[in-house]
């Protein structure tokens, strides 16, 4: 069955970085594009970023837009998020979500808390 | 970027009963190829969320048949015929047509 598996979460101080990961199986992962969405503390849900099945190309909300980078690696099924200058505002619960053939997040992980504070 | 609009914030109601949900967007969500990017996810406590209808009306694999989605253009409606108490959590609208891609607000169930 389909599994998305993220992890990387942690308690990181302002300014610092931190690497998501999102592996994946059940699924030919290197056909799908995937996504990233995250989730404030008893907020609702926000659009993170995307990238297509083969990496070709990547967009970014413009909340962080030039601070995130989304990556892959299809030789290993793993989505990532390299997360640069963090602030207080990127705390939250990070999901990996993968876009169905119809433009829809499918299947989702369970995802992995990020807390940024001093 | 398009606002994606939800109506009521929260509801409660009893099971058995009908329950709806509105969900507006600020630009239409049809594409040239006349599929519409509209769905709706419920996110229980704990939990991430997960799809129930897509394509405005089309449920996702094994969602109960009380789940219908409807509407066109900006104006979209969930809604469960009889709430039972596994429906309860927050739903969501998402466009996917345009990026940034942006989710309602939520609207919380809860049960009477």
């Amino acid at each position: 069955q389909v599994q998305l598996v993220a992890s990387g979460g942690g308690v990181v101080q302002p300014g610092r970085s931190l690497r998501l990961s999102c592996a994946a199986s059940g699924f030919t992962f290197s056909s799908y594009g995937m996504h990233w969405v995250r989730q404030a503390p008893g907020k609702g849900l926000e659009w993170v970023a995307v990238i297509p099945y083969d990496g070709s190309i990547t967009f970014y909300s413009d909340s962080v837009k030039g601070r995130f980078t989304i990556s892959r690696d299809n030789s290993k099924d793993t989505l990532y998020l390299q997360m640069d200058s963090l602030g207080v505002e990127d705390t939250g619960v990070y999901y990996c979500a993968r876009q169905s053939t119809t433009a829809n997040f499918d299947y989702w992980g369970q995802g992995t808390l990020v807390t940024v504070s001093s | 970027d398009i606002v994606m609009t939800q109506s009521p914030l929260s509801l409660s109601v009893t099971p058995g009963q009908p329950a709806s949900i509105s969900c507006r967007s600020t630009r239409s969500l049809l594409h040239s190829n006349r599929k519409t990017y509209l769905q709706w996810y419920l996110q229980k406590a704990g939990q991430p969320p997960r799809l129930l209808i897509y394509d405005v009306s089309e449920r996702f694999s094994g969602v109960p048949e009380r789940f219908s989605g409807s509407g066109s253009g900006t104006d979209f409606t969930l809604k469960i015929s009889r709430v039972e108490a596994e429906d309860v959590g927050v739903y969501y609208c998402l466009q996917t047509l345009h990026l940034p891609f942006t989710f309602g607000p939520g609207t919380k169930v809860t049960i009477k």
